[in-house]
């Protein structure tokens, strides 16, 4: 089945570090991709999102590439900050159509 | 505008006994999603509803959980007999028909004693 994988965490970084959260995905077909961020205290959010191969999902600063020759959908940031600080989760949405399948989530700490 | 409430935000309740969880999506979504968060599992999907179509409740542990959506809006997540491992953060997550970005509630968590 589908399935979804990620970095462990937690990451700490300080600030203006270059960040990168690893991602790849085993799945039929071709998924769409997700990165959803979740702040302390907050609710899922939508990132960013790439639905075939090749597109770049770019949000906030953070950036990821639909690579379907590596499976991977990698996240970048340049310069990170404070604020970034939170759990992030891949996801892909494949033959359904509509069920997210999730990482298990990066934790990400950015230090003044 | 309002985004996708649930009710109630905390729920601490005893094993064995039944507990509901209301999710109140984005006004005009007319599909809605249940997940759970949970330190053991991660987040997974468990029931999709889509207008007036059957919902697909592929993702439903057991027998013990069962979810309806009530005039195409509210949804209630019904679980029975709780044991302690459905301890869980359960979000809510709506959508648009003809998008696919799901917006997510902030999640009931479940405490079972």
């Amino acid at each position: 089945g589908d399935s979804v994988t990620q970095m462990e965490g937690p990451v700490t970084l300080s600030e203006e570090a270059f960040l990168t959260i690893n991602c790849t995905y085993t799945a039929t077909g071709y998924p769409s991709l997700f990165w959803y961020v979740q702040y302390p205290g907050e609710g899922l959010q939508l990132l960013l999102k790439a639905t075939k191969a090749d597109d770049k999902g770019s949000n906030k600063g953070f950036e990821a590439t639909y690579r379907k020759e590596t499976t991977s959908f990698h996240l970048e940031k340049g310069s990170v900050q404070v604020s970034d600080s939170a759990v992030y989760f891949c996801a892909l949405m494949g033959g359904s159509g509509y069920a997210l399948n999730f990482g298990k989530g990066t934790s990400l700490l950015v230090t003044p | 505008g309002a985004g996708v409430s649930q009710s109630p935000s905390n729920k601490v309740t005893e094993k064995g006994k039944d507990v509901e969880l209301r999710c109140d999506p984005i006004s005009g979504h007319t599909a809605l999603y249940w997940y759970r968060q949970s330190l053991g599992q991660g987040l997974e999907f468990l029931i999709y509803f889509q207008g007036n179509s059957a919902p697909d409740k592929s993702g439903l542990p057991s027998d013990r959980f069962s979810a309806e959506r009530t005039g195409g809006s509210v949804s209630t997540l019904t679980i029975q007999r709780t044991q302690q491992e459905d301890s869980a953060v359960y979000l809510c997550a709506s959508s648009s028909r003809t998008g696919n970005e799901q917006f997510f509630g902030p999640g009931t968590r479940l405490t079972v004693l």
